[in-house]
């Protein structure tokens, strides 16, 4: 079953922070993260394993509470790169990966 | 430079002619995969590979064939293309290894089927 994020779009200022949750009904293995920029290729920003230890890339982190089968994705002083349509990737064992609908962010200057 | 390369970036085709799409890698990664994208229904899993001769479906296997003969290469066959496979194709790559965690995806595929 597909994991559920949260928003489906968010418009932000240049600077300012925003929450993407990513959230699932079953147990979940690692959660992974990717950015789509419009008619590009998706690209990975980083994998939570089980343990809920927080990652970063750049000014992007995310936190992994596999008690609550969910994942929150931080996008923290926000610059215009940061546009564009994140989805989440979960994976509940056996390396099949599920992805979310995907979050839309515009930054706007 | 690490790259994933996907033929043809373009396709257009009949239904019921049997096509495949290319992929190759050059990171020696061991998992590769294939997703379909369609507006609303995000990135799916077709099918997924572990290492060379380890392949297992995903979500969204129906109508779709792969192999995987050498670790570089992971094409997606479509042995009787229909209307409803018309999507944008993309390849991936990836390491999932406590030394090297990485994923690459593919420029994608743009397929239609008439």
């Amino acid at each position: 079953q597909q994991p559920v994020q949260s928003p489906q779009a968010v418009i932000l200022r240049e600077g300012e922070d925003a929450v993407i949750n990513c959230s699932s009904s079953k147990a979940l293995y690692s959660v992974h993260w990717y950015r789509q920029k419009h008619g590009e290729a998706p690209v990975f920003l980083m994998i939570l394993l089980k343990g809920g230890e927080q990652k970063g890339h750049e000014k992007i982190s995310a936190s992994f509470n596999e008690k609550k089968q969910q994942s929150s994705l931080y996008l923290t002083a926000s610059q215009l790169s940061y546009s564009g349509t994140y989805f989440c990737g979960t994976e509940s064992g056996g390396n099949k990966l599920t992805f979310g609908g995907g979050t839309r962010v515009l930054v706007k200057p | 430079e690490a790259q994933v390369t996907q033929n043809p970036r373009y396709l257009i085709t009949v239904t019921g002619k049997k096509l495949t799409v290319t992929c190759s890698q050059n990171m020696n990664h061991e998992y590769m995969s294939w997703y379909r994208q369609d507006p609303g229904l995000g990135l799916r899993q077709i099918y997924y590979s572990m290492n060379v001769e380890v392949t297992d479906k995903g979500d969204v296997p129906e109508g779709y064939k792969v192999s995987r003969k050498e670790k570089r290469n992971f094409p997606l066959i479509l042995e009787s293309p229909s209307p409803n496979q018309t999507s944008l194709y993309f390849c991936a790559s990836s390491s999932w290894t406590e030394r090297n965690t990485e994923a690459f995806f593919g420029q994608g595929t743009r397929l239609t089927v008439v």
